[in-house]
């Protein structure tokens, strides 16, 4: 059974850092792209950023690039997302994705809660 | 970057109606077309990928329709678990945008 277990979100100050961590299992991890999508407090879905199997490309939004960093451990079958210069505006729910077809986010864990708040 | 619209924002109807939802592109996405559903408080689910196949496991009262620029999800006889928010999203390029979202609900 795949899944997708995310974690390390919590209450950090603006202008702080987080890691946030999503473990997979269930399915061959260096195989699948992965995305994390955030959803803000009553608000919609938002792409934040991709990495392919390999690790070797990445994308961002604007609205994260300089300050995010997606990574993944192949080894370990894990996916990461650096988060520096927390701002208000990053407080949201954050999951993790497993891109199958078309690029499409076919799996999704449970996501995490980011606050930044002073 | 390429824009997602969607219409409505909202819609009441009753279970057994027949719903659509549609999503305009602000340019030529072919089919790479995606949409989500959302119930609160859970993670989306994806529903149909390339704009009209079928993930596997979602019943076949949801289909997919379009090409280009427009595109619609329909719902053909709306079932109570099928109460939710709907999102489209294309991923022809990055940033993968989302539509903002409509919230189907129980008239």
């Amino acid at each position: 059974e795949e899944q997708l277990l995310e974690s390390g979100g919590g209450l950090v100050q603006p202008g702080g850092s987080l890691r946030l961590s999503c473990a997979a299992s269930g399915f061959i991890f260096s195989t699948y792209g992965m995305s994390w999508v955030r959803q803000a407090p009553g608000k919609g879905l938002e792409w934040v950023s991709t990495i392919s199997g390999t690790g070797g490309s990445t994308h961002y939004a604007d609205s994260v690039k300089g300050r995010f960093t997606i990574l993944r451990d192949n080894s370990k079958n894990t996916l990461y997302l650096q988060m520096n210069s927390l701002r208000a505006e990053d407080t949201a729910i954050y999951y993790c994705a497993k891109d199958v077809y078309y690029d499409s986010s076919g799996f999704w864990g449970q996501g995490t809660l980011v606050t930044v708040s002073s | 970057d390429i824009q997602m619209t969607q219409s409505p924002s909202s819609l009441s109807a009753s279970a057994g109606d027949r719903v659509t939802i549609t999503c305009r592109a602000s340019q030529n996405i072919i089919t790479y077309l995606n949409w989500y559903q959302q119930k609160p408080g859970k993670a989306p689910n994806l529903l149909i990928y390339a704009a009209s196949s079928l993930q596997s496991g979602v019943p076949s009262r949801f289909s997919g329709s379009g090409s280009g620029t427009d595109f619609a999800l329909t719902i053909s006889s709306l079932q109570p678990e099928d109460f939710a928010t709907y999102y489209c999203q294309q991923s022809y390029g990055t940033p993968r945008t989302f539509g903002q979202g409509t919230k189907v609900e129980i008239k």
